[in-house]
């Protein structure tokens, strides 16, 4: 089955980039999401992409996906506190079908 | 348009209680899916119902079940409940079609005493 890895923490500084790695492992992913998490809350959908894109960009986020390696990854520009949460990236076959979560990476922004 | 709506948000149950757990899909949205959060296992998912039917079922034991009623609406149970059992619960709905995503809820908390 599908798994999805990514590194589980990062730390930035305030107004620097950030760039959030995901690998994933079933080539007949098609949506591949990024989810954001913040303490006591649930999922807030951020950005998806479709297998067939190779960028995605949308203000501050830029979602890059290298199809050949299965690595897809997020950067956010000009990173702020607000910013501080857990990041998960998921893929799905299909837009209602299950949705593989990876273990999360928790963004520390640093003021 | 309105959201995914969850209830109860929180809850507390003692073992070998059992409870149901509720999720109003947004608008328009027929297929909803399920999913468990703890911080061991991460997120998993749970199973997901379209148009009243099951149509994909997650690694979990029987005592998870859920339904789904004609105005998509769906709600799930959990029988003879463990301590493993606490975690966050997430609902998320979609409509089928290319472009269409799944928006989630916030989540009911679930704590077993």
């Amino acid at each position: 089955g599908e798994d999805v890895e990514q590194s589980l923490f990062l730390s930035v500084r305030e107004g620097d980039s950030s760039v959030i790695n995901c690998t994933y492992t079933d080539s007949s992913s098609t949506y591949l999401y990024w989810y954001k998490q913040e303490p006591g809350a649930g999922l807030q959908l951020l950005t998806y992409i479709f297998s067939n894109m190779d960028m995605k960009q949308d203000q501050r986020l830029t979602v890059l996906l290298n199809k050949k390696d299965k690595h897809l990854s997020l950067r956010i520009a000009d990173t702020q506190t607000g910013d501080s949460a857990i990041y998960f990236c998921a893929a799905s076959e299909t837009s209602y079908d299950k949705v593989i979560f990876g273990p999360g990476t928790s963004l520390s922004v640093i003021p | 348009k309105a959201g995914v709506t969850q209830t109860p948000r929180y809850l507390i149950k003692t073992r070998g209680q059992q409870v149901t757990l509720s999720c109003s899909p947004i608008s328009g949205h027929r297929s909803v899916s399920w999913y468990q959060q703890t911080p061991g296992q991460g997120l998993q998912f749970l199973f997901e119902y379209f148009s009243e039917t099951q149509r994909n079922k997650g690694n979990f034991p029987g005592r998870f079940s859920g339904r789904q009623f004609s105005n998509s609406r769906s709600e799930m149970n959990v029988s003879t409940l463990e301590l493993g059992d606490s975690a966050l619960y997430l609902c998320a709905s979609t409509s089928p079609g290319r472009g269409e995503t799944q928006y989630f809820g916030p989540g009911t908390r679930l704590l077993v005493l």
